[in-house]
């Protein structure tokens, strides 16, 4: 067990629609991470938050977006879902966002879109 | 940009034979190179890291890998090989991409069967 906890572990819903994933980090953790994981384009980073702001952004598209609340949680949010947005969310942490931090990633959200 | 290259789909090994599965990367600059595995259903979760120094890392559950800069590498290895190390592995590396954050980039991973 990593110390990170994801909810819900799956999500199933139809496209069009809007959802919500969470994401605590482990205690102490300051980083949070989130990325993509499907078949055709292996794990993608999404984007990054440290202590409450926004650190890094990858391949995340304009209908998704995330934010860090004070007391250190995550959540992502995915509008105007897609049949192709079908896919592992994971979300991990770090203690600090420096790059020989290790990341501790939780077990992830399946989400499928119908 | 950073990338990295696991050129191995697939690799089966005989349980109690040695495994290595490869790894290459490009980046501009000194390279952060992680090792992760992922059980089916299961997070991904951390192995090792080089980050500079001895290039013969050791890592968890008997894991080690082999930071070469001449050839861009960061091969894992094993000396004997265990039925449950039957995993996904991605190699990672970690660069800057930009006003002081550090991006993390994964390999497409390499599937490691070990046959009883």
């Amino acid at each position: 067990d990593s110390g990170v906890t994801q909810t819900p572990k799956h999500l199933i819903t139809a496209t069009g629609q809007r959802v919500t994933l969470r994401c605590s980090p482990r205690s102490g953790d300051l980083s949070v991470y989130w990325y993509q994981q499907s078949l055709d384009q292996g794990l993608q980073f999404l984007i990054q938050y440290y202590n409450g702001e926004e650190r890094a952004k990858g391949n995340i598209l304009e209908r998704f977006s995330a934010q860090q609340f004070p007391d250190l949680h995550s959540e992502l949010n995915l509008s105007s879902l897609e049949l192709g947005d079908s896919a592992l969310y994971f979300c991990a942490s770090s203690v600090g966002g420096g790059r020989a931090d290790e990341q501790f990633f939780g077990p992830g959200t399946r989400l499928t879109v119908l | 940009a950073q990338s990295v290259a696991q050129p191995e789909d697939q690799v089966n090994v005989a349980e109690g034979n040695p495994l290595t599965v490869k790894c290459t990367y490009s980046v501009s600059g000194n390279p952060y190179l992680f090792w992760y595995v992922q059980y089916p259903n299961r997070g991904l979760q951390f192995l090792l890291k080089y980050i500079t120094g001895d290039n013969l890392v050791k890592g968890s559950y008997g894991f080690e890998a082999e930071f070469n800069k001449s050839q861009t590498s960061f091969h894992l290895k094993k000396p004997s090989a265990l039925v449950s190390d039957s995993a996904l592995y991605f190699c990672a590396v970690r660069a800057f991409s930009g006003a002081g954050s550090y991006q993390l980039t994964f390999g497409k991973g390499t599937k490691l069967s070990v046959i009883p």
